[in-house]
């Protein structure tokens, strides 16, 4: 079945790093996705991880993939007020419909 | 060039009506996708459509929700009999649907449809 799944909540302090957690349970997903969501603004793709791969980094945002876990995870590091938002872990199966988690909502305080 | 716009931003209507969201994709894609995400949650998938054919259409909840994509581009999603429940924001997406390699949907910002 399909089901991925999110904590709901994580506050940190500006300039530490935010670690979101997120896990799937379909292990034939080909590629993992972290999407970002603002208050009144559209869902925006933050990276991706191709499931035979274990870690992917991009500027400040580290993925880590464990795929035998079925274990997501976004690092952000030097988190600032402006990644304040909701953050989606989605995956894809057969590169067509995603499946999202419920969201983590960032709170980042100064 | 332009993203992915959906019309309208927000629409109300009364329980039992007939509602309309269309969804006029990037340019070029082939693949358009339509979601709903519900207050707190995150998006749920409806229907995938490959040019102008419905590929899946699994998530649909009912036969009151049906879509159409007669030129394989602009898509409308329809709603009937509508009801309290179905409040929510309605995500479009659209891609190049390849297949292979990372198919990257791009998002609309969405129609907030209200239900009174």
């Amino acid at each position: 079945g399909e089901d991925v799944e999110q904590s709901l909540f994580l506050s940190v302090r500006e300039g530490d790093s935010s670690v979101i957690n997120c896990t799937y349970t379909d292990s034939s997903s080909t590629y993992l996705y972290w999407y970002k969501q603002e208050p009144g603004a559209g869902l925006q793709l933050l990276t991706y991880i191709f499931s035979n791969m274990d870690m992917k980094q991009d500027q400040r945002l580290t993925v880590l993939l464990n795929k035998k876990d079925k274990h997501l995870s976004l690092r952000i590091a030097d988190t600032q007020t402006g990644d304040s938002a909701i953050y989606f872990c989605a995956e894809s199966i057969k590169a067509d419909k995603l499946i999202f988690g419920t969201g983590t909502r960032l709170q980042v305080f100064p | 060039g332009a993203g992915v716009s959906q019309t309208p931003s927000n629409k109300v209507t009364e329980k039992g009506k007939y509602v309309e969201l269309r969804c006029d994709p990037i340019s070029g894609h082939t693949a358009l996708y339509w979601y709903r995400q519900s207050l707190g949650q995150g998006p749920e998938f409806l229907i995938y459509f490959q040019g102008t054919g419905a590929a899946d259409d699994s998530g649909l909840p009912n036969d009151r929700f049906f879509a159409v994509r007669p030129e394989g581009s602009v898509s409308t999603l329809k709603i009937q009999r509508t009801e309290r429940g179905d409040s929510a924001v309605y995500l479009c997406a659209s891609s190049l649907a390849v297949r292979t390699g990372n198919n990257e949907q791009f998002f609309g910002p969405g129609t907030r449809l209200t239900v009174l």
